[in-house]
């Protein structure tokens, strides 16, 4: 089994810069993906491979992985950015896939 | 349209059994693994099990301990989930994905399939 750990609430004002973390043992070792839901929707994938973006997922959502943390960070955030964000890995020794507990965002 | 669209939720008592399904339409879905993830109410997302895209293999996550299934057939482009010894813990929403063809993520989701495991 392999542990992601998200800190339960972020919160940010509009216009300012939300930084949501991933802890994992080594986890740059990994390739981490990112996911966006809101309430009564499914997730929504926002960066995959520690820092692609979709086409359709806007330039302000990025990502990065380093030592033992990934970092989605979302610049000039909006009130629409108001979701709830899950990282998540492939572990290659299982050919299992694994979740971090999910980060609430709240924009003040 | 792109899309994948599950059925088969519904209220079962404890021991029971269901099977969801997940039909697809809008690309090739013999080109892609397929997995359930699940969410239980005000929880987050948890990896049930994947199929690969040929359905010769399948992986589980530890807590179906052999009490789930998940199969597909190519030929009607559906996915299946065939779940038994149901628990009060197992109640969650139901989601099929879908993994990218050439990474470990899923690029598409189905809207979810509610399962309420209660006497």
């Amino acid at each position: 089994s392999y542990v992601l750990t998200q800190p339960p609430w972020v919160s940010v004002a509009p216009g300012q810069t939300a930084r949501i973390t991933c802890g994992g043992d080594n986890i740059r070792r990994k390739s981490v993906h990112w996911y966006k839901q809101r309430p009564g929707q499914a997730p929504v994938l926002v960066v995959y491979d520690d820092s692609d973006r979709p086409s359709d997922i806007p330039e302000r959502f990025s990502g990065s992985n380093s030592g033992n943390t990934a970092t989605l960070t979302i610049t000039r955030v909006e009130a629409g950015d108001e979701a709830d964000y899950y990282c998540q890995v492939w572990d290659s020794s299982t050919d299992h896939r694994f979740f971090g507990g999910g980060t609430k965002l709240t924009v003040l | 349209q792109v899309q994948l669209v599950e059925s088969g939720g519904n209220v079962v008592q404890p021991g029971g059994s269901l099977r969801l399904s997940c039909a697809a339409s809008g690309f090739t879905f013999s080109s892609h693994s397929l997995h359930w993830v699940r969410q239980a109410p005000g929880r987050g997302l948890e990896w049930v099990a994947v199929i690969s895209d040929d359905g010769r293999n399948q992986y589980y996550a530890d807590f179906v301990q052999g009490r789930f299934t998940i199969s597909r057939d190519n030929s009607q482009n559906t996915l299946f989930l065939q779940m038994s010894s149901l628990r009060a813990d197992d109640t969650a929403v139901f989601y099929c994905a879908r993994e990218h063809s050439r990474g470990f993520y899923f690029d598409l989701w189905g809207q979810g399939t509610l399962v309420t495991v209660s006497s």
